[in-house]
């Protein structure tokens, strides 16, 4: 069975400052490991994924996340964070690519001026 | 692309009401999805279809909630009678094999009293 982990409900950064939200997953065979950001009253909207290839992966708004193996983990970084970043962030995972995805519970990054 | 379209946006209606809740994916995606988001429970996957076809309502709570697709570009979960613990987000979201990611829409925030 699948499952992916976000242990922090909540990060809080200082505008300028870099940011990581952290994610790990459990998937038998080969990962495909997705980022989704909510905005308040809006849907989930798609930042970056990885499939396979080069682990670093660059996505929307300068975001990127990095795919560890060793690690099983899905961690998403900015370099400096605005605060327009502010919002509910979801990792997700599914073993192919399509089909059903295993969410996390989300993690809310807030920016601060 | 208009992306994923849901209707209604807002629904407040009495307990033991219908509620029917609509959804257009995008066009050439053949999978759809269809979640619900609270506080409590997060976001959870109820049904998927491919190519019309469902293909999992594990989530689908109890035999109060119905799903059809009877066309590629419509889709609709139905509630009937609703209940306030019923009171969610719903989003619905298609995808396709070549893309991978989710696109969902905006949402439809269901209030039942």
């Amino acid at each position: 069975a699948q499952s992916v982990a976000q242990p922090e409900d909540q990060v809080n950064v200082a505008e300028g400052n870099p940011l990581t939200v952290k994610c790990t997953y459990s998937v038998s065979g080969n990962p495909y490991l997705f980022w989704y950001v909510q905005y308040p009253n809006r849907g989930l909207q798609f930042l970056l994924k990885y499939i396979t290839g080069d682990n670093l992966v660059k996505g929307s708004y300068g975001f990127e996340a990095e795919f560890n193996k060793s690690q099983t983990s899905f961690h998403l970084k900015k370099p400096s964070a605005l605060v327009s970043d502010s919002a509910l962030y979801f990792c997700a995972s599914r073993t192919t690519n399509a089909g059903k995805s295993t969410f996390g519970d989300g993690t809310t990054l807030t920016v601060k001026p | 692309d208009a992306g994923v379209i849901q209707s209604p946006r807002h629904e407040v209606t009495e307990m033991g009401q219908e509620v029917t809740l609509r959804c257009k994916p995008i066009s050439g995606h053949d999978y759809l999805f269809w979640y619900r988001q609270t506080m409590m429970r997060g976001l959870e996957l109820l049904i998927y279809f491919n190519n019309n076809v469902p293909i999992d309502d594990s989530g689908m709570p109890e035999d109060r909630f119905s799903a059809k697709m009877p066309n590629a570009s419509f889709s609709t979960l139905k509630i009937q009678p609703s209940e306030p613990r019923d009171s969610a987000v719903y989003f619905c979201a298609s995808s396709s094999r070549q893309v991978g990611e989710l696109f969902f829409g905006e949402g439809s925030r269901l209030t039942v009293l």
